[in-house]
């Protein structure tokens, strides 16, 4: 069974940083690429981040281009979301996701997501 | 707002057959797969719909996709309240080199 489970978020100031994690399981990790989706409290659903499988490559929505960093650790079937300079506008649920062809493709599973809040 | 165009809201009683529209364009739904994905209160996204028109295991046949061009629409016939959600289409788009969303459909079950 394909398990995704997202961890790290919390209340932070503007201005500071947070580290999301996504520890995956059920499926060979290694050969998805994979991506961060987010939501604003009320609001629609975000692409924010894909990495591909080994982690060579990364694309990020404009939004959080220059201020988030995505990575992976395949040897710990775990994906990462390092968020800099959080802002009001960044405070939403995280949610981590697969992508169902294994590259470049929406997703097919989800983790529960993570709240991340930002706010003084 | 979203790169994906969706009504914000959907309505029917139950029994009744309704459709979603999801309008995009030539780098998105017009040369990838459109995904679809029913979300209830306070629970993570569901696949219900992926290349176009395809279901997950699972996913009752009274939910179906279709695409044409640049836009994509979902169907649900014999509308139950359980079905009362928001739903979200999706695109890979080859300019973005990512994920596009629809701002997302309310769906009310009279």
């Amino acid at each position: 069974e394909v398990q995704l489970v997202e961890s790290g978020g919390g209340l932070v100031q503007p201005g500071g940083s947070l580290r999301l994690s996504c520890a995956a399981s059920g499926f060979t990790f290694s050969s998805y690429w994979m991506h961060w989706v987010r939501q604003a409290p009320g609001k629609g659903l975000v692409w924010v981040s894909r990495i591909n499988s080994d982690g060579s490559s990364t694309s990020y929505a404009d939004s959080v281009k220059g201020r988030f960093t995505i990575s992976r650790d395949n040897a710990k079937n775990t994906l990462y979301l390092q968020m800099n300079s959080l802002r009001a506008e960044d405070t939403a649920v995280y949610y981590c996701a697969r992508d169902s062809e294994g590259s470049g493709s929406p997703t097919d599973y989800w983790g529960q997501g993570t709240l991340v809040t930002v706010s003084s | 707002q979203s790169v994906l165009t969706q009504p914000p809201s959907a309505s029917g009683t139950p029994g009744q057959r309704v459709t979603i529209s999801c309008s995009g364009s030539s780098s998105n739904i017009g040369s990838n797969y459109v995904y679809w994905y029913q979300q209830l209160p306070g629970t993570a996204p569901k696949l219900l719909i992926y290349r176009n028109n395809q279901r997950p295991s699972g996913v009752p046949d009274r939910f179906s996709g279709s695409k044409s061009g640049t836009s994509a629409s979902l169907a649900i016939s014999g509308l139950r309240s359980e079905d009362e959600a928001d739903y979200y289409c999706a695109a890979w788009d080859d300019s973005l080199r990512g994920v596009v969303f629809g701002g997302g459909t309310k769906l009310t079950v009279l």
